[in-house]
């Protein structure tokens, strides 16, 4: 059965510290996998989707950048937080033509 | 489409009746649809899907209704139950094999 892995579940940082968020998936291949970012109360805005090793496509101009080393890796980077991006970040991945499967996501707050 | 930052609608109902959560989607050419139901602290976990190319499916206690015309969604939950009680969000997948992108979401409580 597939998996996903997200980690960590909460995280503190300093504002200019740099960011690493890592999710992996398990059993299976060349999935669709997609960053998104949940403000408290808010809905889930898509950051980065890709469809294959070094594809990725940016949604929305912002601090952060995502990369995908391998075929089951996906990594959300940022050289320099800033207190807006503080939130919710969920790793989800996807058969191409069904539903997004999502990880329990990192609490990220930025101080 | 993406209403990220507005804050989320709430539907309180009592336990037992039926609820229906609505949702408007903005792309004319997506071909699928998804409602999620999330959790305090968690992610999103699948409910329901539907393709394009129907107007209703039915899982166990949900109902989804998809409107191409008016380009709407609804999920329709019977028997609401206190642990029904969740953020609910609609997704569409823009383009065949696109991103995945999620609606507003709505809030449901469930009163006992």
């Amino acid at each position: 059965s597939q998996t996903i892995h997200q980690w960590p579940a909460t995280l503190v940082q300093p504002v200019g510290s740099p960011l690493s968020l890592e999710c992996t998936v398990e059993g299976t291949s060349n999935p669709n996998l997609y960053w998104y970012r949940q403000a408290a109360g808010r809905g889930l805005q898509l950051l980065f989707y890709s469809v294959g090793i070094g594809q990725i496509s940016s949604e929305v101009p912002q601090n952060l950048s995502a990369s995908r080393p391998q075929d089951r890796q996906f990594i959300l980077s940022s050289k320099k937080l800033l207190l807006s991006d503080s939130g919710f970040y969920l790793c989800a991945w996807g058969p191409r033509y069904t539903e997004a499967f999502f990880g329990q996501g990192t609490r990220l707050t930025v101080v | 489409g993406e209403s990220v930052g507005l804050h989320l609608p709430t539907l309180s109902v009592q336990e037992g009746d039926n609820s229906i959560i609505n949702c408007a989607y903005s792309n004319s050419a997506s071909d699928y649809f998804i409602w999620y139901k999330q959790e305090s602290g968690k992610g999103p976990q699948f409910i329901i899907d539907i393709r394009s190319n129907m107007d209703k499916r039915q899982g166990q206690r949900v109902t989804v209704l998809l409107n191409k015309t008016v380009k709407h969604l609804s999920l329709q939950i019977a028997a609401t139950q206190p642990g029904d009680s969740a953020v609910y969000f609609c997704a569409e997948r823009q383009n065949q094999g696109g991103k995945l992108i999620f609606g507003q979401g709505t809030e449901l409580s469930v009163k006992p």
